[in-house]
């Protein structure tokens, strides 16, 4: 089955440490993201890669790493600069259908920081 | 710039009734308009999308919306709700056809009585 995997579903990190979030695509899809999610509102861009071995800062990315080495992979960073880190984590891919980019997103990380 | 407002962060119906979950939009282009559906823990699935063409766009689930550029408006309906039509739903404004480059709307929680 084709789809986009996260891992893990729940992460819990103590605060000054670093920790990555796993996000692998087996879609064929040149386009990844990584949006952050709070409470009551909408989701947010941290990083997004058009393709392999180039990304690009969204619109919160400050304290946020990412890596694009492979087509199917797009792990995320969170860094101690990050001081509000607990939330829940998006990752997607897209492609190009009938002219118009279409996402599709995996199942989430939510992070907790102790 | 482009910016999403969904009016009321909670709806609740009973089941059978109509669905109504309003969206407004600012986009300084013609937009391409989406909404999608998340489910608890989940991440996001689409429901329908607005490219260009006709501006009543069916997507899955039974779910409708209708763009309406005078009124700046894409709000989202189904005749008769479910009790699996309980979720949260975003409204997603776009103002290329990068979706990935998309602003969200906050939510609105639907709820569904029996």
């Amino acid at each position: 089955d084709g789809g986009i995997t996260q891992s893990p579903k729940y992460l819990f990190r103590k605060e000054g440490q670093n920790v990555t979030l796993s996000c692998e695509q087996n879609l064929n899809h040149d386009a990844m993201y990584w949006y952050r999610q709070d409470p009551g509102q909408g989701l947010r861009l941290i990083y997004y890669s058009q393709i392999v071995n180039d990304f690009q800062k969204g619109d919160i990315a400050e304290g946020y790493s990412v890596s694009r080495e492979k087509k199917e992979s797009f792990p995320l960073t969170v860094t101690s600069a990050q001081k509000n880190p607990t939330a829940f984590y998006l990752c997607a891919s897209s492609a190009l259908l009938s002219g118009q980019e279409t996402q599709y997103f995996g199942p989430g990380t939510r992070l907790l920081v102790l | 710039a482009q910016s999403v407002t969904q009016l009321g962060s909670h709806v609740s119906v009973s089941e059978g009734a109509l669905v109504l979950l309003r969206c407004n939009y600012s986009s300084s282009v013609p937009p391409y308009l989406f909404w999608y559906v998340q489910y608890p823990n989940q991440g996001l699935q689409l429901l329908l999308k607005y490219t260009t063409g006709a501006t009543l766009v069916k997507g899955i689930n039974g779910f409708e919306a209708e763009f309406k550029k005078s009124e700046t408006s894409f709000h989202l309906t189904k005749p008769s709700a479910h009790m699996s039509d309980a979720a949260e739903y975003f409204c997603a404004v776009s103002e290329g056809t990068n979706a990935g480059k998309s602003t969200f709307g906050d939510g609105t929680t639907l709820t569904v009585k029996p």
